[in-house]
């Protein structure tokens, strides 16, 4: 079952601005990550909030986490060209064994 | 550094071929997943395993199945491929015993069925 759903599914900003995602997510988590992919790529884990945590930076990157709405934000301050690639939310759930469950991801294009 | 590395880039097989898909991850990671990820779909989970001869089914095991013999290799099985099974598949690791840790991946193999 997927647990994440990414919002938007694309997204097209100009080099130098904000991007910002949204994760939702249905059931209760030990943990919420994002990653990136370049196109045809494996993915590269970016950063990982603990449910216990409500906000994370690392970099030009800024993660919030809202658990009683399961949601989650991703922030990308002052775009580059470089930041072009899919980014997918992954959770992992506190039923069960450790996994992650990814969402559809969201398609970012930063243009020059 | 971690290094998840799968077998293959890119392979092609015929429809009722047996492939298997290699997964070999470097630093002694307890848990290896499988996963599949199509367009629109995002990643599905295929299939895990939390320890050597353990296997765990995810969301979409039909028509796969697993091995883990070695605690480094995680295999992917398609018994009888399938036009269907046209993807990217991504294998991962995770190191086992903390919670709360990042999932290392290799760089896929993406496999066409014709």
């Amino acid at each position: 079952s997927q647990q994440g759903e990414e919002d938007p599914q694309a997204l097209s900003i100009q080099e130098g601005e904000n991007a910002t995602m949204n994760c939702s997510y249905k059931t209760s988590i030990n943990n919420l990550q994002w990653y990136r992919q370049n196109s045809g790529r494996g993915l590269v884990h970016l950063i990982l909030i603990r449910s216990n945590e409500r906000e994370k930076h690392s970099g030009r990157l800024r993660v919030t986490l809202d658990t009683s709405k399961k949601s989650s934000s991703l922030l990308i301050t002052a775009s580059r060209a470089a930041d072009t690639a899919s980014y997918f939310c992954a959770t992992d759930p506190i039923q069960g064994a450790q996994k992650l469950v990814f969402g559809q991801g969201t398609r970012l294009t930063i243009n020059p | 550094d971690v290094k998840v590395t799968q077998s293959s880039r890119y392979l092609v097989k015929r429809t009722g071929e047996k492939v298997f898909l290699e997964c070999v991850q470097d630093m002694d990671h307890e848990n290896m997943f499988w996963y599949r990820q199509d367009p629109g779909l995002g990643l599905r989970l295929i299939y895990f395993s939390y320890d050597v001869k353990m296997k765990e089914k995810g969301d979409i095991p039909e028509g796969y199945s697993v091995s883990r013999e070695k605690k480094e290799r995680f295999s992917l099985i398609l018994e009888s491929a399938s036009t269907n099974q046209t993807s990217m598949y991504l294998c991962a690791s995770i190191r086992g015993g903390l919670r709360n840790t990042e999932a290392f991946f290799g760089q896929g193999t993406r496999l066409t069925v014709v």
